[in-house]
């Protein structure tokens, strides 16, 4: 079956430890995005990646960090300099600006991963 | 910089009633693109309905409805006849850049169907 997985589903890591989390996607979609999600808080946008080997910023990209070297993968990196890592992130992909020439651009979701640091 | 306001925290009705929620949006672009997605306990959003800027014909799919009208920059929500399995956190959201940017989301409206 096509779909986004995001691993692990709970993920604990020390203060001031850099952690990666995971996103594939087997559906042949070229743009994909991260966005964070607090408490009682809509989805924000950290970095997107529209094609292989480029991304960009989001609103809240500091502290973030990420790497698009297969269409199929969007690793996020949260690194020591993000004060407040402590979240819900959930990763997403769409046919991106292939799929606007065809009228259908909606962003598919993984399951999210639960990020507590401690 | 565009913005997704849903006014509507929490909403409680109880099953089979109607409930509308609300989504306004600001934008300065003429092409943009409207989203509904519901988030269950689960964590995971799933899509519901896009809407682009150029079309306001409004859209009916069994008990769910949307109603858009750019007059008012409103995306609002209508399920009618609820059910317990529509209880859940509901987003509205707002692209620009063609769709293919990332998404600006409301805060979202939860959304409980009492038994």
């Amino acid at each position: 079956d096509g779909g986004i997985t995001q691993s692990p589903k709970y993920l604990f890591r020390k203060e001031g430890q850099n952690v990666t989390l995971s996103c594939e996607q087997n559906l042949n979609h070229d743009a994909m995005y991260w966005y964070r999600q607090d408490p009682g808080q809509g989805l924000r946008l950290i970095y997107y990646s529209q094609i292989v080997n480029d991304f960009q910023k989001g609103d809240i990209a500091e502290g973030y960090s990420v790497s698009r070297e297969k269409k199929e993968s969007f690793p996020l990196t949260v690194t020591s300099a993000q004060k407040n890592p402590t979240a819900f992130y959930l990763c997403a992909s769409s046919f991106g600006l292939a799929g606007v020439y065809r009228s259908y651009n909606e962003q598919f979701f993984g399951p999210g991963t639960r990020l507590t640091v401690l | 910089a565009q913005k997704v306001t849903q006014a509507q925290t929490e909403i409680s009705v109880v099953e089979k009633e109607d409930v509308t929620l609300d989504c306004v949006y600001e934008t300065r672009d003429t092409t943009y693109y409207l989203f509904w997605y519901k988030q269950p306990p689960s964590g995971e959003l799933v899509f519901l309905i896009r809407r682009n800027s150029f079309d306001e014909q409004n859209e009916i799919s069994g008990r769910y409805s949307w109603n858009f009208q750019k007059s008012t920059s409103s995306f609002n929500f209508t399920i009618t006849a609820s059910q317990v399995v529509d209880s859940a956190v509901y987003f509205c959201a707002l692209s620009l850049g063609g769709g293919a940017d990332g998404l600006t989301f409301g805060k979202g409206t939860h959304l409980i169907i009492q038994p």
